[in-house]
C-alpha cells in the first residue's frame, strides 16, 4: 500500500512552454502533498504544500505565478510549470501523507519527474 | 527553526563492515524522525522513523537507528555493509505540535559508497 506515481517520469520541452506533472496517491487520499525541486547531488527543496480543495501553500522565494499546484481531489495534484526556462531543469518529486493510516507521519514519495527546458 | 545537520557528503566503507551515517536536528518540541534513501534518478525510499518509544528504530534492509535526545542525534547504522547499500541517504525531521503542517526538513543528503 501507500503508493504514489508521478507522470512523466521525464519530459524534455523548449523554452518558453509549459508543462504539467501529475502527483498520484495510487491506493489511499491525500488531503496533503508535497512538491519538492531537487538539483543533481542536492538535498530536496519544498516548493509547496498542496491542500486538496484549497490554495496551495507556498515556501518562500517560490514564484506561484511560475509553479501552479492544482489539488483537485483526493488522489491528484497537479504542478505546472509555466513559460519554462533553461533554470527550471531539475528532478522535481512529490510526496503525500496517507492521514487516516497509523502511518500519517510519514510521507510517501512518487519516483520523480525529470524536466529539461531546452 | 527547524533544521538537520548531515555533516558527511560521503562515507566510504568496506562491504562487510559497520557503517554509520550520522544526522543531528534542531526542532521545537519533540522531533519525528525519518532515514529515507535514494538511488540514482529515483523517489526516496522509507527506511525507518522515530516517532516515540524505543530509541533503538529497526527498518528496512537491516537498517537500524538510534535516537539520542541529548545528543539530539539520530544515526544510521548497519551492522555489515553491502556493495547494493550504495546510494544516497537523507535525514528528515518534521516538529509535532499544533499548527505543524507535516512538511519535512531534510539534511543535505550523504553519499554511501560500499566498495567490494
Amino acid at each position: 500500500g501507500a503508493v504514489v506515481s508521478q507522470h512523466p517520469s521525464w519530459v524534455i520541452c523548449k523554452s518558453g512552454t509549459s508543462v504539467k506533472i501529475e502527483c498520484r496517491s495510487l491506493d489511499f487520499q491525500a488531503t496533503t502533498m508535497f512538491w519538492y525541486r531537487q538539483f543533481p547531488k542536492q538535498s530536496l527543496m519544498l516548493m509547496a504544500t498542496s491542500n486538496e480543495g484549497s490554495k496551495a501553500t507556498y515556501e518562500q522565494g517560490v514564484e506561484k505565478d511560475k509553479f501552479l499546484i492544482n489539488h483537485a481531489s483526493l488522489t491528484l495534484s497537479t504542478l505546472t510549470v509555466t513559460s519554462a526556462h533553461p533554470e527550471d531543469s531539475s528532478f522535481y518529486i512529490c510526496s503525500a501523507r496517507d492521514e487516516l493510516a497509523d502511518s500519517y507521519n510519514e510521507q510517501f514519495f512518487g519516483p520523480g519527474t525529470r524536466l529539461t527546458v531546452l | 527553526a527547524q533544521s538537520v545537520a548531515q555533516p558527511e557528503d560521503q562515507v566510504n566503507v568496506a562491504e562487510g563492515n559497520p557503517l554509520t551515517v550520522k544526522c543531528t536536528y534542531s526542532v521545537s518540541g519533540n522531533p519525528y524522525l525519518f532515514w529515507y534513501v535514494q538511488y540514482p534518478n529515483r523517489g526516496l525510499q522509507f527506511l525507518l522513523k522515530y516517532i516515540t518509544g524505543d530509541n533503538l528504530v529497526k527498518g528496512s534492509y537491516g537498517f537500524e537507528a538510534e535516537f539520542n535526545k541529548s545528543q539530539t542525534s539520530f544515526h544510521l547504522k548497519k551492522p555489515s555493509a553491502l556493495v547494493s547499500d550504495s546510494a544516497l541517504y537523507f535525514c528528515a525531521v518534521r516538529g509535532q505540535g499544533s499548527g505543524n503542517t507535516g512538511k519535512l526538513i531534510f539534511g543535505q543528503g550523504t553519499t554511501l559508497q560500499v566498495k567490494p
